[in-house]
């Protein structure tokens, strides 16, 4: 079945200590993002990649860097994780930017910073 | 910024209850998402509306576009415990604009 498969599915690291979340597709859509879930929140976009264009969210803090090094896989580094990084990572790939493409999900990575 | 409103936060059924859920906002939309996502999952696509006032069927659940452009309600027929999770709506502006997403409704089943 064509999916979004992102790994981990947990993952912990120490605070200050460079993390990499991992997403691959094979609906072989353009584009490609990046939400950020807190406890009981909507999904908050980070960034994401139309082809090899990268855009990225005003208010995504620098600490934030994604890579995307073909159609299929995307990563999302995370340089010096903070306790307030502690949430779930989701990556969805879309068709297109248009109405018509609505969000295909991973199941997320559960990322704890201690 | 643009802002959806959903509601409500939270609600119980019972099984077999009919469910109803609704997302507002003050700009004009074209094109509505519903999603569903269980604990520890990511959301899951839902019902899709391109339409102002399309009516979509998927199963037990109906949602439509409203007519002015600026709503959506969601339903759910004859609940069953599977149903329990978290709603979110989801809009999009433009063709150009990012999804915005509700801040989502959770079913839960009264004891």
């Amino acid at each position: 079945d064509a999916m979004v498969i992102q790994n981990p599915r947990y993952q912990v690291t120490q605070f200050g200590k460079p993390v990499t979340l991992s997403c691959s597709q094979t609906l072989n859509h353009n584009v490609m993002y990046w939400y950020q879930q807190k406890s009981s929140q909507a999904p908050k976009l980070l960034f994401h990649y139309y082809d090899k264009d990268f855009n990225n969210e005003a208010d995504t803090p620098d600490n934030f860097q994604s890579r995307r090094p073909n159609t299929s896989f995307c990563f999302l580094d995370i340089r010096s994780p903070g306790l307030g990084d502690t949430a779930m990572y989701l990556c969805a790939t879309s068709r297109g930017l248009g109405g018509g493409s609505p969000l295909h999900f991973g199941n997320g990575t559960r990322l704890t910073v201690t | 910024g643009q802002q959806l409103n959903q509601s409500p936060q939270s609600m119980f059924i019972q099984e077999g209850e009919d469910v109803s859920m609704n997302c507002t906002s003050s700009s004009i939309f074209n094109t509505w998402l519903w999603y569903k996502q269980d604990p520890g999952e990511g959301p899951v696509l839902l019902i899709a509306l391109y339409k102002a006032g399309e009516l979509t069927s998927n199963g037990r659940l109906t949602a439509q576009f409203g007519i002015t452009r600026k709503d959506s309600f969601l339903n759910i027929s004859a609940s069953i415990p599977s149903d329990v999770g978290i709603y979110f709506c989801a809009g999009q502006i433009s063709s150009a604009s990012k999804i915005i997403f509700g801040s989502g409704t959770r079913l839960s089943i009264r004891p």
